[in-house]
């Protein structure tokens, strides 16, 4: 069966450290994969999208890797803030069409002062 | 722009009842996706349109939820008899066909509980 799988629900880290999550998936090839943050009460907000095509990605602090050989996704966050604690979840579009995404179960990142 | 707008934000009903979640999606996006969240099943996809059009239905899990789009800036999910187990957080959110533009954007959700 197709499954999407982030590897831990709960990631603490002393702030100032690198936080690392990780997605990895089977029985999928995804065009591309995205990355959202979610926040307690609130709807998931997209942070990053890396192609099949491409190994790696930036936004400021972040950094997305994707592995199609090793059908995984690494997402880290560097000189981590509490401000950065949420809840991150990946997607992995299947199907061939933009609408047909799939939803990791998310990990909790908690930074720590 | 305000976003996708979800209403109402919090619904309590009784078991049998019938439910129905509003969405207006970001004016000018032709996507429109309805998801539920729980914890033991994290945020599944239950239907899409485009252009106003169902185009995946595969998620809704019975046929007590339907769902409709009468124009591009209005959806509706209904449960129709609601049960305990439909208890969750429902999203909705909104996209736009773009070469290289895949994000979604979500609204604040509607938390469901049936008792």
């Amino acid at each position: 069966s197709q499954k999407i799988e982030q590897n831990s629900e709960a990631l603490n880290i002393q702030e100032g450290k690198t936080a690392t999550l990780t997605c990895n998936y089977t029985n999928y090839s995804p065009a591309y994969l995205q990355w959202y943050r979610q926040d307690p009460g609130r709807g998931p907000v997209f942070l990053l999208l890396i192609r099949e095509n491409e190994k790696e990605k930036r936004k400021e602090r972040l950094k997305v890797t994707f592995d199609t050989t090793l059908k995984q996704s690494l997402f880290h966050i560097t000189a981590s803030q509490p401000a950065d604690s949420a809840t991150y979840l990946c997607a992995l579009n299947y199907g061939g069409s933009q609408g047909n995404l799939i939803f990791g179960k998310g990990t909790k990142l908690s930074v720590k002062p | 722009d305000a976003g996708v707008i979800q209403s109402p934000r919090h619904e309590v009903t009784e078991m049998g009842q019938e439910v129905t979640l509003r969405c207006k999606p970001i004016s000018g996006h032709d996507y429109l996706f309805w998801y539920r969240q729980t914890m033991m099943r994290g945020l599944e996809l239950l239907i899409y349109f485009n252009n106003n059009v169902p185009i995946d239905d595969s998620g809704m899990p019975e046929d007590r939820f339907s769902a409709k789009m009468p124009n591009a800036s209005f959806s509706t999910l209904k449960i129709q008899p609601s049960e305990p187990r439909d208890s969750a957080v429902y999203f909705c959110a909104s996209s736009r066909t773009a070469p290289g533009v895949y994000e979604q954007y979500f609204g604040p959700g509607t938390r469901l509980t049936v008792t």
